[in-house]
């Protein structure tokens, strides 16, 4: 199984704030690599699929980079609506596998 | 709008089984995979397989593999995942997700609609 790691797992920021989080893959993946969003309670929501396309309706300050085995999502300003765990996905083979998660909350 | 509204939540006793409805709405049902992901409580997500509900093929995660499976009713929309010999690990939020790949091509194993969720609770 391809495992699936993120740094941080936590972090504070405040709004407006670039925030960054980084997800490695244990071996090359290409850009099957997808992010979502998830808050307290809530399903997951998908943000970022194949590495760098905006999911339909999601707000660009999300953006999503890397290939192989290293990624980043980045979120450009971050807004009081962010405040959330993020996981990445790899989709390259199965089983699919998440990251643990980023928290990211309010300094 | 495109939706998925699980069932409600269950309490199970261990060694018992649970069945967890998928109820799809806004598209049409058998174009699309429905993938089911779990999350234990405080933890992460875990994909346990996919149903194709056209031709109603799966694929299971090896680590389900005997204990779950995946079934549709195309007459009503709905998508069912049944977990078997329930243990107190298996307590978890379990979710329908659809695959954005149309039923005919190659799943893309990405989640791009999910239900709000189903609790199972294993308790003695």
């Amino acid at each position: 199984d391809i495992q699936m790691t993120q740094s941080p797992s936590s972090l504070s920021a405040s709004v407006g704030d670039r925030v960054t989080i980084t997800c490695r893959a244990s071996q090359s993946i290409s850009s099957y690599l997808n992010w979502y969003q998830q808050k307290p309670g809530k399903a997951p929501k998908l943000l970022i699929y194949a590495a760098s396309s905006l999911q339909s309706g999601v707000p660009s300050r999300f953006s999503g980079s890397g290939s192989g085995t290293d990624f980043t999502l980045t979120i450009s300003s971050l807004q009081p609506e962010d405040f959330a765990t993020y996981y990445c996905q790899q989709s390259y083979s199965t089983p699919v596998t998440f990251g643990p998660g980023t928290k990211v909350d309010i300094k | 709008q495109v939706q998925l509204v699980q069932s409600g939540a269950e309490v199970k006793k261990p060694g018992a089984s649970v069945k967890v409805s998928c109820k799809a709405s806004g598209y049409t049902f058998t174009g699309y995979y429905m993938h089911w992901v779990r999350q234990a409580p405080g933890q992460g997500l875990e994909w346990m397989g996919w149903i194709n509900p056209n031709s109603g093929g799966t694929n299971y995660a090896q680590k389900f593999q005997g204990r779950v499976t995946m079934t549709r009713d195309t007459s009503i929309s709905t998508a069912y995942m049944e977990l078997s010999r329930l243990r107190s690990d298996d307590t978890a939020v379990y979710y329908c997700a659809r695959d954005p790949a149309a039923a005919g091509a190659r799943a893309a194993y990405y989640m791009d609609v999910w239900g709000k969720g189903t609790t199972v609770t294993v308790s003695s």
